[in-house]
């Protein structure tokens, strides 16, 4: 099983629609969670981080975590052409340091 | 956060040679980070690099093939030493935020091919 776990898409919205990414994990002791987003041919650029259970919110985006299930995930509000990106969730594992581990990504199309 | 440089932005080069990639941030941080992103895949971590000491490198990479440099607490270098094709690749460099919750920023990266 691998630690971080995503659908590699592609995930296809309408604009203005809401975009729903979803990330599981397989280290119960994990604390830390984030969100990258990267366009092609950039690097990634952290957009949202949650570390407790529950949703968290930033403008378009919410992140939501639940511990118990393993599993977190990303909703963007309003989707524009301009998220349609490839989203990486990265988590810090117990005892891994300050290391992250990254899942496959999902890659978003936001269409006209 | 922190504004990391990379350098060279790309490169091609020929099997058999070796490539030094630079990492500059604009403040001090500890922790250093080089990953490898291949072709259609997510992010590997090569390394993280601890100014003072020893990288530490995670499995299947290993130091004579990836030598590290950490002179400072603001720059470190990655090494692709005897490149062959299957060392093409995006090169990132990240470091750790302020956070304390372990959250990393990225440099632009390096792309290389190698032929």
């Amino acid at each position: 099983q691998k630690e971080v776990e995503q659908n590699s898409g592609p995930l296809s919205v309408p604009e203005g629609a809401i975009a729903s990414l979803n990330c599981t994990y397989s280290d119960r002791g994990s604390q830390s969670f984030f969100w990258y987003r990267q366009y092609s041919g950039k690097s990634p650029e952290l957009i949202m981080s949650i570390y407790s259970n529950g949703d968290k919110e930033d403008g378009r985006f919410t992140a939501q975590l639940n511990k118990a299930s393993q599993y977190v995930s990303l909703l963007i509000r309003d989707s524009q052409p301009s998220d349609s990106a490839t989203y990486l969730c990265a988590v810090s594992l117990a005892g891994g340091g300050n290391k992250l581990t990254f899942g496959t990504g999902t890659q978003l199309k936001v269409e006209l | 956060s922190a504004v990391i440089s990379q350098k060279p932005s790309r490169d091609i080069c020929q099997r058999g040679t070796s490539l030094t990639i630079q990492c500059q941030v604009d403040s001090q941080v500890t922790m250093m980070f080089w990953y490898r992103q291949q072709p259609g895949q997510s992010l590997t971590l090569i390394a993280t690099a601890n100014q003072g000491s020893e990288a530490t490198y995670e499995s299947g990479f290993v130091i004579d093939k990836f030598p590290i440099s950490r002179p400072n607490l603001t720059f470190s270098t990655l090494t692709v030493s005897n490149m062959s094709p299957e060392d093409s690749s995006i090169y990132l460099c990240s470091v750790e935020g302020r956070g304390g919750y372990n959250e990393q920023f990225f440099g632009p990266g390096t792309r290389l091919t190698v032929l």
